[in-house]
């Protein structure tokens, strides 16, 4: 149980497209997901935590007009990177969790997005 | 902002070796976890070490815990080329809100 799944796995795209990256919890109820970003050879960084029905709230130095973050059910939450740039090439991670402490979370298998 | 800051930040080793990481962090914690990364992959979760434990096992996997110098180790003995991976430490932030992630060791087992 407890699985987190990432859609796409990877993504290419144009320098100021937008892409669209989901993270949905297959057999359990998501009340909290957690977006992170993860450059080459670096740690996982929280990029923001999103309760279901409430508005995302966002690390210091994230953009929130950049990173758009909706978690509109307990099963389904969405990452926009909008007019994204090669800067923005990454690998997002997100997790979730039901309830509980905040260790108890489960990753998705992570989306690698690469801005051209 | 990071917590926990994992060394060697890298380790070559030969199979059959024993593999040790350090994990530092800043704050008090409930407790402390370890995970595992292969390359261009999710996390892996490894092993949860309570605040009151001193030293857990799993496995080929041992973890202890100082909370008086704020510090983890993570052991692997008797490694195989499958361990080859980033190994990270992780605890909950202040408020309990989110995970904060150390900066990984990146483990490579040769045969």
């Amino acid at each position: 149980g407890a699985v987190v799944s990432q859609h796409p796995s990877r993504v290419i795209c144009k320098s100021g497209t937008s892409v669209k990256i989901e993270c949905r919890s297959l057999d359990f109820q998501a009340t909290t997901m957690f977006w992170y970003r993860q450059f080459p050879k670096q740690s996982l960084m929280l990029m923001a935590t999103s309760n279901e029905g409430s508005k995302a709230t966002y690390e210091q130095g994230v953009e929130k007009d950049k990173f758009l973050i909706n978690h509109a059910s307990l099963t389904l939450s969405t990452l926009t990177v909008t007019s994204a740039h090669p800067e923005d090439s990454s690998f997002y991670i997100c997790s979730a969790k039901s309830g509980g402490a905040v260790e108890t979370q489960y990753f998705g298998p992570g989306t690698r997005l690469l801005v051209l | 902002s990071q917590q926990g800051e994992e060394d060697p930040q890298a380790l070559s080793i030969q199979e059959g070796e024993n593999a040790t990481m350090n994990c530092s962090y800043k704050t008090s914690i409930n407790n402390l976890q370890w995970y595992r990364q292969n390359s261009g992959r999710g996390l892996v979760h490894l092993i949860l070490i309570r605040s009151n434990e001193r030293e857990k096992h799993s496995g080929r996997l041992r973890v202890t815990l100082d909370t008086s110098k704020k510090s983890s180790s993570l052991l692997i003995t008797a490694s195989r080329a499958a361990d080859t991976a980033s190994y990270f430490c992780a605890t909950a932030n202040q408020a309990g809100t989110a995970l904060i992630f150390g900066k990984g060791t990146t483990l490579s087992v040769s045969s």
